[in-house]
């Protein structure tokens, strides 16, 4: 059974601080989405990795995918009260389905950073 | 004006009923999905619909039916042998025709059983 796992599941941060987000899975996968919620809101896409190495910036936030160590990271730099919310990273996993093969994708618990003044 | 729209927002269930929760888009994606929400975790997924007239079971769809008659819905509901049906209910897209997976999300459905 594939795993998703966030650490830490709760991240307090001061503004100006940098700090990283950890998501470790526990299956082959080369296809990994981080996504960021605000409270009761939907899901926001914020990177799509498709590849070992991948990395993409956006702003002060900047992730990365290492599919040998089933590890993707998001990397938030100096951080301000905007970005507080929750993150989840999602791993691609391929599954049987119609014409032959499908995705899903398996989420992780979700990391909720606070930014405080 | 292209998005997902779920409906209602909020809904109340007494125990024993069904209610059905709609799920509609205008972005001609092929694949829809739903997934359920409890507070602190992520999202596990309940059914999902690559095409039209076709759909597969995710990881907890027992309890919840779908149908999809048209390309642009993708109701779910939520029947009585649902034990545990209070939670946030979220619909996404996709578009088949790109190879990676990123979905769409909906704004929501928040489901509460009183």
């Amino acid at each position: 059974e594939l795993k998703v796992e966030q650490n830490p599941l709760f991240l307090s941060m001061q503004e100006g601080k940098n700090y990283t987000i950890y998501c470790n899975y526990s299956t082959t996968s080369d296809r990994l989405y981080w996504y960021r919620q605000d409270p009761g809101k939907s899901l926001e896409s914020l990177f799509v990795l498709l590849s070992n190495g991948a990395v993409k910036q956006e702003g002060r936030l900047m992730a990365s995918l290492d599919t040998k160590a089933r590890l993707s990271t998001l990397h938030i730099t100096a951080a301000v009260h905007d970005l507080s919310a929750t993150y989840f990273c999602a791993v691609d996993l391929s599954i049987p389905g119609y014409g032959g093969a499908t995705n899903k994708l398996i989420f992780g618990t979700g990391t909720l950073l606070a930014v405080q003044p | 004006d292209g998005g997902i729209t779920q409906s209602p927002k909020y809904l109340f269930r007494k125990e024993g009923q069904n209610v059905t929760l709609s799920c509609e888009q205008n972005l001609n994606h092929d694949a829809m999905y739903w997934y359920r929400q409890d507070p602190g975790q992520g999202l596990r997924l309940i059914y999902y619909s690559q095409i039209v007239n076709d759909f597969q079971k995710g990881d907890i769809a027992e309890g919840y039916s779908v149908s999809r008659e048209k390309k642009e819905s993708f109701p779910l509901t939520v029947t009585s042998a649902q034990k545990n049906p209070t939670a946030f209910y979220l619909c996404a897209t996709k578009l088949a025709e790109i190879s990676y997976n990123e979905q769409f999300f909906g704004p929501g459905t928040r489901l509460t059983v009183l």
